[in-house]
């Protein structure tokens, strides 16, 4: 079966160090992989994605992921997380099969910065 | 810039009763969603449409119904609400790219349903 895991509930760390949040998935194929941030109360926002080329994704806020296709894994990175970054993070894949858009999501992982 | 709107925010039902999220987007995307949103769970595919005038299942589509009114909107019906129902509800959109692949999906701001 096609998914996606976040293996981590909950990542704390300090503000002005850097941050990772884990995904891995299980897709047939070369996936679509995208991140989405959402915050207490409000829908989610998108991040970034990765389709093609390399594997180095740069995305808003000063987020970055690198897709791994040996490890099957889509890790979400920042080199200085601030405080405003706490938020619920999910990592999401579209198969390379699908025709119609849709997404099948991790369960998600709250981030914590703490001042 | 309004992107995807849904209504109604908060709204608490008791069993039995019905009631219909609406959703719209002005994006002129072609394909359109709903997810529902349940702690540890992600978030779980109800209904699609890919396309005007089309619509098909997703993960979790018992106790619900869509339209797919026209590219703008789709509508989500519960007919007889019940507690295990209870959720945050996301409608969302994708792009015009006819191979959908790297489209990107964005979303609404959320429907919080209690059923009591």
């Amino acid at each position: 079966a096609q998914s996606v895991a976040q293996p981590e509930d909950q990542v704390n760390v300090a503000e002005g160090n850097p941050l990772t949040v884990k995904c891995t998935y299980s897709v047939s194929g070369n996936p679509y992989l995208f991140w989405y941030v959402q915050y207490p109360n409000r829908g989610l926002q998108f991040l970034l994605k990765y389709i093609t080329g390399d594997n180095l994704v740069k995305g808003s806020y000063g987020f970055e992921a690198e897709f791994n296709k040996s490890q099957t894994s889509f890790h979400l990175k920042k080199p200085s997380a601030l405080v405003s970054d706490s938020a619920l993070y999910f990592c999401a894949v579209r198969p390379p099969s699908s025709n119609t858009g849709k997404l099948i999501f991790g369960q998600g992982t709250t981030l914590q910065v703490k001042p | 810039n309004a992107g995807v709107t849904q209504t109604p925010k908060f709204q608490v039902l008791k069993t039995g009763q019905s009631m219909t999220l609406q959703c719209a987007q002005d994006m002129n995307h072609n394909s359109m969603y709903w997810y529902r949103q349940d702690p540890g769970m992600g978030l779980r595919l109800i209904y699609y449409s890919a396309s005007e005038g089309t619509t098909d299942k997703g993960e979790v589509p018992n106790g619900y119904n869509v339209s797919r009114l026209n590219k703008r909107e789709f509508s989500l019906r519960l007919e007889s609400a019940a507690p295990s129902q209870t959720s945050v509800y996301f409608c969302a959109s994708s792009g015009t790219d006819s191979l959908r692949r790297g489209n990107t999906i964005y979303f609404g701001e959320g429907s919080w349903l209690t059923v009591v």
